[in-house]
């Protein structure tokens, strides 16, 4: 099977814009959850998505959105971009939803850089 | 603030010894797991402990919790260059949180 995609690898904005990063999970898997990665604050739960439904959300700021397609496919939302929302943008595809000692599988990562 | 916490922070060990993590959370848990991280790319799930296990083993890896003490501990044996990453611990919380909280990781380096 394949892994999970994530695409684009990498993407320069400007502080002000908005960016949609976007995950294909592995065949079958039903949940998408999305983190961030910076050095400063480790690495941050996003939020969750498991038969396009949001069912967990962290601590991040409504600028940060997403949704989920019937494919499982999953999209994830900045809009108004700051400085500090440069990132490696994970997301991770699981059988079902995380939290029940699910194994999830990590995309390579999206590197976002605001200018 | 982060739930789980590596120590050390870096590690530095030549080929053929052993590795030793260890990772202290606050809360109660459901599982804890233990990932490997490549520099900037993504995760590769290791290792996941229950609350009610002690020990578990793959490989070369050996993975403790002690729900007491609110801690856990990852060994590698007779390491390779090629373990050479960063190694995260994630813990989910008793009680229905499904929000995973990472620690900042141990830089592992095992020179060849």
């Amino acid at each position: 099977k394949a892994g999970v995609t994530q695409t684009p690898r990498y993407l320069i904005k400007t502080r002000g814009q908005q960016v949609t990063l976007s995950c294909s999970p592995i065949s079958g898997h039903r949940s998408v959850s999305w983190y961030q990665q910076t050095p400063g604050q480790g690495l941050q739960f996003l939020f969750e998505y498991f038969s396009e439904t949001q069912r967990n959300k962290g601590n991040f700021p409504g600028r940060f959105s997403g949704r989920q397609f019937s494919n499982s496919r999953s999209e994830m939302n900045v809009s108004t971009l700051e400085l500090g929302d440069s990132a490696l943008y994970l997301c991770a595809s699981s059988l079902h939803q995380r939290g029940t000692g699910e194994t999830q599988y990590f995309g390579p990562g999206t590197r976002l850089l605001v200018l | 603030s982060q739930q789980g916490e590596e120590d050390p922070q870096a590690l530095s060990i030549q080929e053929g010894e052993n590795a030793t993590m260890n990772c202290s959370y606050k809360t109660s848990i459901n599982n804890l797991q233990w990932y490997r991280q490549n520099s900037g790319r993504g995760l590769v799930h290791l290792i996941l402990i229950r609350s009610n296990e002690r020990e578990k083993h793959s490989g070369r890896l050996r993975v403790t919790l002690d729900t007491s003490k609110k801690s856990s501990s990852l060994l590698i044996t007779a390491s390779r260059a090629a373990d050479t990453a960063s190694y995260f611990c994630a813990t989910d919380a008793e009680g229905g949180s499904y929000i995973p909280t990472f620690g900042r990781g141990t830089s592992l380096i095992v020179h060849p």
